[in-house]
């Protein structure tokens, strides 16, 4: 079982503040990570990949990866009302073709 | 272009029928997807496939069944369905799997089974 595991939340944050955003997994051979964003009875968006260890930023957000500890996190810079969705983390191993998600942080930002 | 496109959107079905969920995608992507999301959870691989003519099983299979014979359709079939199937159901695709190429979600089908 390829686990990836997410704080549930809700994460509150007022608007204009950091959002922080983690995942951990447990398949070192993992290659490939992806954030999500999905609002309520819609499905999940791509927001940002992440292969490589260190930090890449596409406008507000910056998505981090550190494989040696199995961590990859999603920051959200000058948060706004509608930031405010589920955050999935999904992870693959590109031998397998599979990509195996987290449950999921709720993130509120508060106006 | 349509993308990915689930039909139907919502379905109530009472327990022991049986009913395909309909999937097709225009980008001519190889790989292909059927998550399941139930209330507050995230996504459950059930099936998936590699290319036309070749499907393997996911994390919950149990009580589905897929077929792949073009590239463009992969649909789920549910037989005998029980209330433990009442979910979400989403289809994926992706134009390749040993690559970092991500997953293309359509809209969902939101099936209930009372």
């Amino acid at each position: 079982q390829k686990e990836v595991e997410q704080n549930s939340g809700p994460l509150s944050v007022p608007e204009g503040a950091i959002a922080s955003l983690n995942c951990t997994y447990s398949d070192r051979g993992s290659q490939s990570f992806f954030w999500y964003r999905q609002y309520s009875g819609k499905s999940p968006e791509l927001i940002m990949s992440i292969y490589s260890n260190g930090d890449k930023e596409d406008g507000r957000f910056t998505a981090q990866l550190n494989k040696a500890s199995q961590y990859v996190s999603l920051l959200i810079r000058d948060s706004q009302p509608s930031d405010s969705a589920t955050y999935l983390c999904a992870v693959k191993n590109n031998n397998f073709n599979k990509f195996y998600f987290g449950s999921g942080t709720k993130l509120n930002v508060k106006p | 272009n349509a993308g990915v496109t689930q039909t139907p959107k919502f379905r109530i079905l009472k327990i022991g029928q049986s009913m395909t969920l309909q999937c097709t995608q225009d980008m001519n992507h190889n790989y292909m997807y059927w998550y399941r999301q139930d209330p507050g959870m995230g996504l459950k691989l059930i099936y998936y496939s590699v290319g036309a003519g070749i499907t393997d099983k996911g994390e919950v299979p149990n009580g589905y069944n897929v077929s792949r014979s073009t590239t463009e359709d992969f649909p789920l079939r549910l037989e005998l369905a029980a209330p433990s199937q009442t979910s979400v159901y989403f289809c994926a695709s992706s134009p390749e799997g040993f690559g970092n190429s991500p997953l293309h979600f359509g809209n969902g089908t939101r099936l209930t089974v009372t």
